[in-house]
C-alpha cells in the first residue's frame, strides 16, 4: 500500500513558469489537502477538498488552483510561480472532514528562481 | 475560532531524558486531539490521538491525556532516544469543521 505519493520530488523553476505538483491517494480518502511549509514555520493550508468535485480555499490560497475530478487525484497548479512560493509541498488525505487525522506524503521541494 | 498553543522550541535534551511539549488548546466543541512527528526530510506521520476527555493515546513510547479541564495535551515519553530528534505538531479537528488546526511544531534535540 502506498498511500499517497507527490510528484516530483524536487524541482527547481524559473520565476513566471507554470508548474503541477501531483498528488495521489490509494486509500480511497474522500478528504485532501494541500500546505506548504517554509523554513523555520508551521504548515500553512493552501486548498482542500472533502469529496471529489468539490475544493475550497485555505488560509493562502492567492498564486494556487487545484481540482479534484476523482478520489485519488490531487493536483495542485502554480499559474504563473513567483519566488515566494519556494516552500516544500505537502499533500495530505483524510477518510472525511471533520474529527479525522491525516496522513500526508513525502512532500514536494520547489525553489522558483 | 479554535487555536492550538504548543511550547517554543528547540528543546534540547539529553539521551534517556524524561520529555514533556506542553501543547494547550481553545476550541468551541468537542475536538480530536493529535500530536504528529516529522522526522527530517520526510512528511508528518500521526504520532498518537485522543478522541474525547481523559483518553489517553500512546505509540512508540510517547504519551498524551487529553484534559479537558485544562485544555491540554502535553506529550510526554519517560526515556528519550537519539532517534526521537525531530519536529512534534500538535493539532486539533471538530466535526463540524473543514481543517485540522495545528500548532506550530516543536523541534527536538536529543544529544547522545
Amino acid at each position: 500500500i502506498a498511500g499517497i505519493t507527490q510528484a516530483p520530488t524536487s524541482q527547481i523553476l524559473a520565476a513566471g513558469r507554470r508548474m503541477t505538483l501531483r498528488c495521489t491517494q490509494d486509500m480511497r480518502h474522500n478528504a485532501m489537502y494541500w500546505y506548504r511549509q517554509d523554513l523555520g514555520l508551521g504548515l500553512r493550508l493552501i486548498h482542500y477538498s472533502n469529496t471529489a468535485g468539490t475544493t475550497g480555499k485555505g488560509e493562502v490560497p492567492d498564486g494556487y488552483s487545484v481540482s479534484r475530478a476523482n478520489t485519488d487525484d490531487f493536483p495542485l497548479t502554480l499559474a504563473s510561480a513567483v519566488p515566494s512560493q519556494t516552500s516544500v509541498y505537502f499533500c495530505a488525505s483524510s477518510p472525511q472532514q471533520g474529527g479525522y487525522e491525516q496522513y500526508f506524503g513525502p512532500g514536494t521541494r520547489l525553489t522558483v528562481t | 475560532g479554535n487555536s492550538v498553543t504548543q511550547m517554543e522550541g528547540p528543546v534540547t535534551l539529553s539521551e534517556e531524558a524524561f520529555l514533556t511539549i506542553n501543547c494547550t488548546y481553545t476550541a468551541t466543541g468537542y475536538p480530536s486531539l493529535f500530536w504528529y512527528v516529522q522526522y527530517p526530510g520526510e512528511g508528518l506521520q500521526l504520532l498518537l490521538k485522543a478522541t474525547k476527555a481523559d483518553d489517553k493515546g500512546s505509540n512508540k513510547g510517547f504519551e498524551a491525556t487529553y484534559r479537558k479541564e485544562t485544555t491540554s495535551f502535553h506529550l510526554e515519553k519517560g526515556s528519550v532516544q537519539v532517534s526521537d530528534s525531530a519536529v512534534y505538531f500538535c493539532a486539533l479537528s471538530e466535526p463540524r469543521d473543514d481543517k485540522i488546526i495545528f500548532g506550530k511544531g516543536t523541534r527536538l534535540h536529543i544529544l547522545p
